[in-house]
């Protein structure tokens, strides 16, 4: 365990569905973050919050919905999603909003979209 | 703008053989320089990390030098074990011009794949 929990590890859903990913850490840290990790394709920072205060948002479509209620848990909603959107998404969380320090991920969430 | 370059995968070595995985970076600033490692079914893990040049970070048998004038950070292990089998991902860390003083943006190479082979 890194300090930073996923649920759940697995999820297949249908394109007309709705789910969400929970991200959950106790470590104190300020700033929580999401990726998205494709095959053969770089790391994709999705999300940040800091403080729980949404600070960036690279570009994701709609269909993506994150939620910060508090510096320890973030949720990532889904709806309507595209079979290209099948993927492992990371939480990650540092001590501060984009320090120097590293981040600290969770194991991720497999997510297959059919 | 910032990036990472790692040398392509996948690497597969034998056990007990000297592992080498290149990269380079190029940023604006004066960086930190990072190692994270995935296992199989897992999320990332910070590897070793160093923050200014010359340093050298080590941790389970790996190390990296931070080199300036090379602009790299090469990971290195003498004897390399069926349980290293993972993806090696390069990553810097810098002053971030997009996202408001103070705070730093981390950056990817597209990761490594090591197998290791009894």
């Amino acid at each position: 365990e890194t300090g930073v929990t996923q649920t759940p590890r697995h999820l297949v859903m249908g394109m007309t569905n709705k789910k969400s990913l929970k991200c959950e850490q106790h470590l104190g840290h300020n700033a929580m973050y999401w990726y998205k990790q494709s095959a053969k394709k770089p790391l994709e920072l999705m999300f940040v919050y800091s403080l729980e205060e949404r600070v960036e948002n690279n570009s994701v479509p709609s269909r993506f919905s994150p939620e910060c209620p508090n510096s320890s848990h973030l949720f990532l909603h889904l709806h309507t999603l595209q079979p290209e959107d099948s993927a492992l998404y990371l939480c990650a969380s540092s001590q501060g909003y984009r320090d120097n320090y590293g981040y600290t991920f969770g194991s991720g969430t497999r997510l297959t979209v059919v | 703008g910032n990036s990472v370059t790692q040398m392509e995968g996948p690497v597969t070595l034998s056990e007990e053989a000297f592992l080498t995985i290149n990269c380079t970076y190029t940023a604006t600033g004066y960086p930190s320089l990072f190692w994270y490692v995935q296992y199989p079914g897992e999320g990332l893990q910070l590897l070793l990390k160093a923050t200014k040049a010359d340093d050298k970070g080590s941790n389970k048998g790996f190390e990296a030098t931070y080199r300036k004038e090379t602009t790299s950070f090469h990971l290195e292990k003498g004897s390399v074990q069926v349980s290293d089998s993972a993806v090696y991902f390069c990553a810097l860390s810098d002053r971030s011009t997009s996202t408001g003083a103070g705070s730093y943006q981390l950056t990817f190479g597209k990761g490594t794949k090591l197998s290791v082979i009894p």
